[in-house]
């Protein structure tokens, strides 16, 4: 059973729209996400972290924690159709050194 | 940026035989990684290692080795390859905060 799961498998947005993009951890152990993005045929980047409870915002990008649901979320205002990829949302408990990856969401930014 | 480089990058081997995947990274980091990506699986953890010398199962380690002669490099051993091997596999290593920075992954097919 995976420790990280990502929703919606796959997702359609139109240019200018709001994609948004959800992850929870079922390892109640979990403490530090990250969100990665692949684009097809390349290796993940790091796009951004969050550790403390709350709210992050870097342009366009938004990502909320909630550390007693052990969910995040990332949102993506103004989607372009450069940022239609694979998005892998990534986790780490106990081991801090340690990041398991969920299944990620795959965005299409549709112009 | 981080540089992680991996080779070969594409390999075709047969049933059984050894196969030996290298990474390499000039970024000084302490912590490598082996991950596998397939389908609807997103990135699995093979093996990590902490430092030269020191090797760390993952999530899936049954039938891989794994192998860190120095800080530098970090390798990936099959000693007999099988069908459900074929993969893309991702090789990083762990910055600041944790941040995993991607090789541009091996894809390995086993016949």
């Amino acid at each position: 059973q995976q420790k990280v799961q990502q929703s919606p498998e796959s997702l359609i947005v139109p240019e200018g729209g709001m994609a948004s993009l959800n992850c929870t951890s079922s390892d109640r152990n979990v403490d530090y996400f990250w969100w990665y993005r692949q684009h097809s045929g390349k290796s993940p980047k790091m796009l951004m972290s969050i550790f403390s409870n709350g709210e992050k915002e870097e342009g366009r990008f938004t990502v909320h924690l909630n550390k007693a649901s052990l969910h995040t979320s990332l949102h993506i205002r103004d989607s372009q159709p450069s940022d239609s990829a694979l998005y892998l949302c990534a986790a780490s408990g106990s081991n801090y050194n340690v990041l398991y990856f969920g299944s990620g969401t795959k965005l299409t930014v549709e112009p | 940026e981080a540089a992680v480089t991996q080779s070969p990058r594409n390999k075709v081997a047969v049933t059984g035989g050894k196969v030996t995947l290298s990474c390499n990274q000039t970024n000084n980091h302490n912590n490598m990684y082996w991950y596998r990506q397939d389908t609807g699986h997103g990135l699995r953890l093979i093996h990590y290692s902490y430092g030269a010398g020191s090797t760390e199962k993952g999530d899936i380690p049954d039938g891989y080795k794994a192998s860190r002669p120095s800080q530098e490099n970090f390798s990936l051993i099959l000693e007999l390859a099988t069908p459900s091997q074929t993969s893309v596999y991702f090789c990083a290593s762990g910055g600041t905060k944790n941040t995993l920075y991607f090789g541009a992954g091996t894809r390995l097919s086993v016949l």
